[in-house]
């Protein structure tokens, strides 16, 4: 049981260039979430999923788009990265939307 | 929206002393308050979470209280220990949707 993984865990992208994140888990959640962490702003919520095939915007989802295909799979895209998406992304995910959210190990991300 | 505030944005303890960490929350209607710790370069994991039908909850060295009249919740750890060093966040969630909304964090910093 590997929880919540992300793929990869560093980054470095030219301004322009597009990446995809990868978010897996393997606990049968229906709420899958991504955040970025930066000093001194906390967690601030990009996107999220209720279940397959629905995302929804978050608090900050502007340069972002996300998917989610399979109910165990979240992806985030940067489809043409700036400066200021150098963060830590992080997945998440919960049962219920009132569960724990189990949080993957991080992505950073640096964009040149 | 909800808005979710942590003050002061860093703490520091002797080992052994107790700390209190306060949250301040803007929408009555929130009912889950969790609190995340997350050590340095490593996931946010929960430690305790509080619904707000209950007024406080405890596990072993760590306490959460709610006052919903005053719209605030705390963290209590006693006795602290070198290992409880770490950010901490507070987050709340209002009702209908299920999105959390993340505080800033505190560092707390436990000399030995």
């Amino acid at each position: 049981n590997a929880g919540v993984t992300q793929t990869p865990k560093f980054r470095v992208l030219k301004t322009g260039q597009s990446m995809t994140l990868l978010c897996a888990q393997d606990m049968n959640h229906e709420y899958m979430y991504w955040y970025r962490q930066d000093p001194g702003m906390g967690l601030r919520l990009i996107h999220y999923s209720v279940g397959e095939g629905t995302t929804a915007k978050g608090e900050v989802p502007d340069g972002y788009n996300v998917s989610r295909l399979k109910k165990q799979n979240f992806l985030l895209g940067l489809e043409s990265a700036a400066p200021s998406q150098t963060s830590v992304y992080f997945c998440a995910s919960s049962y219920h939307s009132g569960d724990t959210q189990y949080f993957g190990p991080g992505t950073r991300l640096t964009v040149l | 929206g909800e808005n979710v505030e942590q003050h002061p944005s860093t703490l520091s303890v002797q080992e052994g002393d107790s700390a209190v960490i306060k949250c301040t929350y803007s929408d009555s209607a929130s009912n889950y308050f969790p609190w995340y710790k997350q050590e340095l370069g490593k996931r946010p994991q929960l430690i305790i979470d509080i619904r707000s039908n209950v007024g406080e909850k405890k596990d072993q060295r760590i306490a959460v209280t709610l006052n919903k009249t005053a719209k605030h919740f705390s963290l209590h750890i006693t006795e602290t220990q070198p290992e409880d060093s770490a950010v901490y966040f507070c987050a709340a969630r209002t009702g209908a949707n299920s999105k959390l909304t993340f505080g800033k964090g505190i560092t707390l910093s436990v000399r030995p």
